[in-house]
C-alpha cells in the first residue's frame, strides 16, 4: 500500500519568513496530492492541491511542487503570518475506483510574531 | 465552517462504559468516513459508508460499531474500551466515495475528543 512520510515534524519560523514541508510517496499510482491544515480545536480542512499531470500550483502566498520522478511534494509558505501557525498534513490519492487517501504525520508550524 | 457537526466535543468514558458519537453533515453527500488521529501518527481510516452502505472496514476491534441511518448521519458506538482508544475522532464526507479519476474532496468535522479513564 501507499507510504507516505512528511517532514519536518515541528517547524518554527520568524513572522513573514517562509515556511517548507516536505513529503514523500511510495506508490507511482497516486495521481492526487492535497494539504490540509488542521487549527486547533478544528478538523483538517483542504488548502491546496496538486495533480500528477502538474509540476507547481500557487494560491497567493501559498505553492506546491511537485517531482513525479522522484515521489515528493512539498508545501511553500511565502510572507508566514501568525495565522498560518496550525498543523499541516499531505496526502496522496489514487484517485481511480475506490479513494484510499494515505495521509502524512502531520508537520506543527509555528510562526513567531 | 466545513458543513459537518460532531457531538460531543469532548468525552471522557471509563473501560465499561457505552457512549456514542454523533456526526452530521449538512452537505448533500453521499459518503461519510470515521477517522482515529492519535499524536504523531498519521489520520486512520476507521470506517467508510456510501450511499449508507460500509464499505470499508479498516480492521478496527468490534468495540466500536458505526452506524448509518441515513445520508446525513453517521454514529460510532462505543463499548468496553481501552485506555489505548484515547484520541480525537474525525467525521468526514465526500460528494461520493468512487474517484473515477477525480478526488471527492472530503470535509471534516471538528472532532470528539475522547479520554478512556
Amino acid at each position: 500500500g501507499e507510504n507516505v512520510e512528511q517532514h519536518p515534524s515541528t517547524l518554527s519560523v520568524q513572522e513573514g519568513d517562509s515556511a517548507v514541508i516536505k513529503c514523500t510517496y511510495s506508490d507511482s499510482a497516486s495521481n492526487y496530492f492535497p494539504w490540509y491544515k488542521q487549527e486547533l480545536g478544528k478538523g483538517p480542512q483542504l488548502i491546496i492541491d496538486i495533480r500528477s499531470n502538474v509540476g507547481e500550483k500557487k494560491d497567493q502566498r501559498i505553492a506546491v511542487t511537485l517531482n513525479k520522478t522522484a515521489k515528493h511534494f512539498s508545501l511553500h509558505i511565502t510572507e508566514t503570518q501568525p495565522e498560518d501557525s496550525a498543523v499541516y498534513f499531505c496526502a496522496a490519492i489514487n484517485s481511480g475506483g475506490y479513494q484510499k487517501v494515505t495521509f502524512g504525520t502531520g508537520t506543527k508550524l509555528q510562526v513567531i510574531p | 465552517e466545513t458543513g459537518v457537526t460532531q457531538t460531543p466535543r469532548h468525552l471522557v468514558m471509563g473501560m465499561t462504559n457505552k457512549k456514542s458519537l454523533k456526526c452530521e453533515q449538512h452537505l448533500g453527500h453521499n459518503a461519510m468516513y470515521w477517522y482515529k488521529q492519535s499524536a504523531k501518527k498519521p489520520l486512520e481510516l476507521m470506517f467508510v459508508y456510501s450511499l449508507e452502505e460500509r464499505v470499508e472496514n479498516n480492521s478496527v476491534p468490534s468495540r466500536f460499531s458505526p452506524e448509518c441511518p441515513n445520508s446525513s448521519h453517521l454514529f460510532l458506538h462505543l463499548h468496553t474500551l481501552q485506555p489505548e482508544d484515547s484520541a480525537l475522532y474525525l467525521c468526514a464526507s465526500s460528494q461520493l466515495y468512487t474517484g473515477g479519476g477525480s478526488y471527492n474532496e472530503q470535509f471534516f468535522g471538528p472532532g470528539t475528543r475522547l479520554t478512556v479513564l
